[in-house]
């Protein structure tokens, strides 16, 4: 069965630094997503994506975060210098598109501590 | 984003039918009804989604009352595999970009 696979799946690093989470979306799907989840805590909505361009972000999704599909296959998400707050599992999605396929496919997520 | 209100936990007896309801009282005429659910340290799975009339699939049922403004999942014979939180989502339209918005989800305990 075809899966949203993400890389690393921990990550920790020091307050200030850049990270790069890493998600393969399933390849014939045509809109991704980022969410997070703080330990304990929602589901949160981040950002949306389709057709090479942010079609809808949440107010989380301040200046210190970027997404980029450099290819035809990967799907990423950059936070630039990371606050302790960002600490997170990070749970891409993706979706095919079309009335009939809502269903989204996330990944097993991205475990970020920031020390 | 229209609300759902779902309880905070339910437990369920291995094998034994589950049944987690969902209020959605402001549902509007063009909101979907999703249901997700995240086993621990998972990341949320799609079990089934529908507009207006009952859907089966080989996951579970879902009963959408006639007025909308309610909905039950059911989950038929409850395996151990089963514990997770489940969310009751609306989304508005049918349009796949459309964000999920996750609440608190209602926690199913399955005792052996």
């Amino acid at each position: 069965e075809p899966e949203v696979t993400q890389t690393p799946s921990h990550q920790v690093t020091q307050m200030g630094q850049e990270v790069i989470l890493r998600c393969v979306p399933i390849s014939n799907h045509l809109y991704f997503y980022w969410y997070r989840q703080i330990l304990g805590q929602k589901v949160e909505f981040l950002v949306s994506f389709y057709n090479n361009e942010i079609s809808e972000k949440s107010e989380i999704f301040d200046d210190q975060f970027s997404v980029e599909r450099p290819d035809g296959s990967n799907f990423t998400l950059k936070i630039r210098s990371t606050k302790l707050e960002d600490s997170a599992m990070y749970f891409c999605a993706s979706t095919k598109g079309g009335q009939r396929n809502t269903e989204a496919f996330f990944g097993q997520g991205t475990r970020l501590t920031v020390v | 984003d229209a609300k759902t209100t779902q309880p905070n936990s339910m437990e369920s007896n291995e094998e034994e039918p589950v049944h987690l309801p969902c209020n959605h009282s402001t549902i509007s005429g063009t909101d979907y009804i999703h249901w997700y659910r995240q086993l621990p340290s998972q990341g949320p799975e799609y079990v089934i989604h529908g507009l207006t009339s009952n859907v089966n699939n080989r996951m579970a049922s879902l009963a959408i009352a006639e007025d909308r403004k309610s909905s039950t999942l059911i989950l038929h014979r409850a395996t151990l595999r089963d514990a997770a939180v489940y969310y009751c989502i609306l989304s508005y339209g049918w349009a796949a970009g459309n964000k999920l918005t996750f609440g608190g989800g209602t926690r199913v305990l399955v005792k052996p």
